[in-house]
């Protein structure tokens, strides 16, 4: 089993739509968690942490459900600009590297 | 968050031969990851580089095939050995940012074997 999985989609929404991506992770000793964006041919770049609180910044907002172990991520009044891939990453306790999901792929269309 | 860069960015190399990647960063980091992405997949750690000591090498990579080296706390050079084309990739080099653990990534070189 996968560390982080992710669906690849690609999800193709209209401009102004809200979208949401799900992350699951198989670690429960898992603790920190991330979004990431990754533009094509570009390094991924940090989008937000997510922490357990939930967190909101702007348009985006990352949820963690511990029990259920899983991270999302929502996209609000989505823009052309937010067109990337978007990795979910999970760092387990004690570890100091990060484990990758294979990304979602969204196309926002005008 | 530290400013990373990463030369060459990209090359094409004939099989056999050897291609080194030097990371440069603009502040002093104590632990430096390198990451290989195949086209169309996610990241996949080959290592963690701790200054004054030998990199940590994650399963399915070696030393021999990745020699790694970290001279000082903003420098390092990953070497792929004698290639071929499975070695096609984009490998990445990154550091910590911060309290979290979260990384920050180089703009990664992009490696053609013909």
């Amino acid at each position: 089993r996968k560390e982080v999985e992710q669906d690849p989609g690609p999800f193709n929404v209209p401009e102004g739509a809200t979208v949401a991506f799900n992350c699951t992770y198989s670690n429960s000793a898992s603790q920190s968690f991330f979004w990431y964006r990754q533009d094509c041919r570009k390094e991924p770049k940090l989008l937000m942490s997510v922490y357990s609180s939930g967190n909101e910044d702007g348009r985006f907002t990352a949820q963690l459900n511990r029990a259920s172990q899983y991270i999302s991520l929502l996209i609000r009044d989505s823009k052309l600009s937010d067109s990337a891939t978007y990795l979910c990453v999970v760092i387990q306790t004690g570890a100091n590297n990060l484990f990758f999901g294979t990304g979602t792929r969204l196309t926002v269309i005008p | 968050s530290a400013v990373i860069s990463q030369k060459p960015s990209r090359d094409i190399c004939q099989r056999g031969t050897s291609l080194t990647i030097q990371c440069q960063v603009d502040s002093q980091v104590t632990m430096m990851f390198w990451y290989r992405q195949q086209p169309g997949q996610s990241l996949t750690l080959i290592a963690t580089a701790n200054q004054g000591s030998e990199a940590t090498y994650e399963s399915g990579f070696v030393i021999d095939k990745f020699p790694i080296s970290r001279p000082n706390l903003t420098f390092s050079t990953l070497t792929v050995s004698n290639m071929s084309p499975e070695d096609s990739s984009i490998y990445l080099c990154s550091v910590e940012g911060g309290i979290s653990y979260e990384q920050y990534f180089g703009p990664g070189t992009r490696l053609t074997v013909t």
